[in-house]
Parts: structure tokens; sequence; C-alpha cells
């Protein structure tokens, strides 16, 4: 079974650029979860789509990150402007409902 | 706002000690993850707790559940270089389906 698949694997760009990062979760999974793990730190939460809708984005920047998952799959995870604080692992998780969570290897975002 | 914090932050023992890490947290669960993640990877599901009071086996590891549901306990028995890593609790809501995760424990295991 193939898992979740991220890309790109890391990405560096000067504070003020644009930067998408993507994810196609596990074939079946209705939930789709966007998690920023910042260097020596546990991932937070920023955005959980239940399906194609949005259960929870409390935690998401919202001036600056955007997110959205067309037709219920695959996920694109946006930030535009970047700031220096936005260097860190970008995590894309699925489940089949709730439960256990499957995560992608990662997105590396560094921010000149 | 519910919070999972985790101690100790970094642990370096030898080859064959055991160790214990803990999450605590004032708020309630509905159930409790326990993942590992290596360097350049995403974190992996060990084992989740779901009442008060459980605790599971999973080879060497120990997981214990608190009895109120807001903390958890792992333990290792004879520690081994492939333990390395960084373990984290995640917490999921009694009232959401949000996952929570903790600031975890990064272990170093010297063969």
């Amino acid at each position: 079974e193939a898992g979740v698949a991220q890309s790109p694997r890391y990405k560096i760009i000067e504070k003020r650029q644009s930067v998408a990062f993507w994810c196609n979760p596990i074939s079946g999974h209705a939930t789709l979860y966007w998690y920023q793990q910042i260097l020596g730190q546990g991932p937070k939460l920023l955005i959980q789509f239940q399906n194609n809708g949005v259960v929870d984005d409390s935690q998401l920047p919202k001036d600056r990150f955007s997110a959205e998952r067309l037709k219920g799959v695959d996920s694109t995870l946006k930030i535009q402007p970047a700031k220096l604080e936005d260097s860190a692992v970008y995590l894309c998780a699925s489940s089949f409902w709730t439960g256990e969570l499957f995560f992608g290897e990662g997105s590396r975002l560094t921010v000149l | 706002t519910q919070l999972l914090e985790q101690s100790p932050q970094f642990l370096s023992i030898q080859e064959g000690e055991n160790l214990t890490v803990y999450c605590n947290s004032s708020s309630v669960f509905s159930s409790l993850q326990w993942y590992r993640q290596e360097p350049g990877e995403g974190p992996v599901l060990l084992v989740t707790v779901v009442t008060g009071g459980e605790v599971k086996k999973l080879k060497r590891l120990t997981f214990q559940f608190g009895d109120a549901r807001k903390d958890s306990s792992l333990h290792i028995t004879a520690a081994q270089p492939g333990d390395t890593g960084l373990y984290l609790c995640a917490g999921e809501g009694d009232s959401s389906y949000k996952l929570i995760f903790g600031s975890g424990t990064r272990l170093l295991v010297r063969p």
C-alpha cells in the first residue's frame, strides 16, 4: 500500500517569496492534516480536513498561509509571503477517519 | 487550549539501561498515542491507549495511561541503539477529533 506522498522534500526561498507544498494521502483516507514542525519541537497542527471540508484551522496564520483540498483527495499548502520564522518541516498526515495518523516524510522549508 | 508537556526533553543513556519518558497535561484526553520519529522521516505510531489506567506492552516498551486520562508514560527496558529517536505523545481531545502533539523527548542510546 502506498504511503502519504509529499513534495518537494526540500525548498529554500528568500523571505517575502511564496512557496507551495503538495500532499497525496493514502487512498480512502477521509482525514488529512498539515502540521508544522520547528526544529527540536513537536508537530503543531495547522489545518485538518475531513474530506474536502475544514474541521480545524485555528492555528493557521491565515494572513499568509492557505490550504485547500479539492475533491477531497490531495491537498496543497501555500505560504505567501514567507517569513524567516516559517523555516520548518511541513508534515502531511492522513487517517481513515480518526485514530492512527500516517505521515509523509515531510517538506523541509528554509527561509533566508 | 490543550497542551501536552513531555519530560525529559533530552535523554542520553548507555545501551542496556532502563528509562521512562513522561507526558503530562491538565486536560482530559479521550485517547493518547505515542509516536517515534527518526531524522528525515515522519512520526510512526507505536501504540494507542484509550482507557484510564490502561497498560500496553510492545516488546521492551511499556505504555501506561493515567487513571484520569491526563497523563501517560513510556518505559523502555534494556534500551538499544535502535531505540534512538524522537518520542512524541499525542492526545485526542475529549470533545474534538483534533490530535495535539507534545514537545517530544529526544532519546540517544549509546552503544
